[in-house]
C-alpha cells in the first residue's frame, strides 16, 4: 500500500529563514505526490503536485518540492519564510487510479519574528 | 471559476441523530471524494463518487453513506451519530479522464460536533 511519512509534527523557523518540511513516501509504483496547506478553520489548499513530468516542482506562494527517487523523498522548501506561512502542511500520495489520497500526519509550521 | 462549496459550515447534533452534509464540486469536475479529519486519526478517506456511482470506499462503518446527483453534487449522510463522529468533514472534487483522476480541490469543510 502506498503511504507517506512526515517527519516532525512541529517545525519552527524565524521569518526570513529557510523552510524545510520533510516527506518520505512508500510506493511500489511511480507515485503521484502532493503538498497541501491548511489554515485554521479552513479546508486544504493545493500547494503543488508531482506527476513524473519534472523532479523539481514549483508551487504557489514561493514553495517548491523535489522528488528524489533514490531517497523516496518529496520535501517541501521555501527560501524565505513569511509570517503568513504559519499553517499546517500535509503531504499526500494518490493511490493508483483511485481518487483516494493518503495523507501524512501533517506538520505544523510556526514562523517567529 | 467557483471553488468547492460545502454546506452547512457548522453543525451541532445529538448522539443518535442523523446528519446530511452537502458538497457542490467545481464546475466540470465529476469526481467527488469525502474525507474525515480528526485530531486523533488525521485525514481519512471516506468514499468517492463518480457519475453517480460510488467508485471507492474507505474503512468506515455502514452508518456513513453518500450519494451523487446527475449534476455531480454530492451528499454524505451519517446515521445514529456517535461522539466519535465529531470531526471536520472535507469534500474534494477532481477532473477525471477514464480511470484517472487528477489533483483534488477541497472545500472549506463542515465542522460537525456531536454532543
Amino acid at each position: 500500500a502506498q503511504s507517506v511519512t512526515q517527519l516532525g509534527s512541529h517545525v519552527s523557523v524565524s521569518e526570513g529563514a529557510l523552510v524545510l518540511l520533510r516527506c518520505n513516501y512508500s510506493s511500489s509504483v511511480p507515485p503521484y505526490l502532493f503538498w497541501y496547506v491548511q489554515y485554521p478553520n479552513q479546508g486544504l489548499q493545493l500547494l503543488l503536485k508531482y506527476t513524473s513530468a519534472a523532479t523539481l516542482v514549483k508551487g504557489i506562494n514561493g514553495f517548491e518540492a523535489e522528488f528524489k527517487k533514490s531517497e523516496t523523498s518529496f520535501h517541501l522548501t521555501k527560501p524565505s519564510a513569511h509570517m503568513s506561512d504559519a499553517a499546517e502542511y500535509f503531504c499526500a500520495v494518490l493511490t493508483g487510479t483511485a481518487s483516494k489520497l493518503t495523507f501524512g500526519t501533517g506538520t505544523r509550521l510556526q514562523v517567529t519574528l | 471559476k467557483a471553488g468547492v462549496t460545502q454546506t452547512p459550515r457548522y453543525l451541532i447534533k445529538t448522539r443518535g441523530q442523523q446528519v446530511t452534509l452537502s458538497c457542490s464540486p467545481i464546475s466540470g469536475h465529476r469526481s467527488v471524494s469525502w474525507y474525515q479529519q480528526t485530531p486523533g486519526q488525521g485525514l481519512q478517506f471516506l468514499f468517492e463518487y463518480f457519475s453517480e456511482t460510488q467508485r471507492n470506499k474507505g474503512n468506515f462503518p455502514g452508518r456513513f453513506s453518500g450519494r451523487q446527483f446527475s449534476n455531480s453534487r454530492s451528499e454524505m449522510n451519517v446515521s445514529t451519530l456517535e461522539l466519535g463522529d465529531s470531526a471536520l468533514y472535507l469534500c474534494a472534487s477532481s477532473w477525471t479522464s477514464g480511470d484517472y483522476s487528477y489533483e483534488q480541490y477541497f472545500g472549506p469543510g463542515t465542522r460537525l460536533t456531536v454532543t
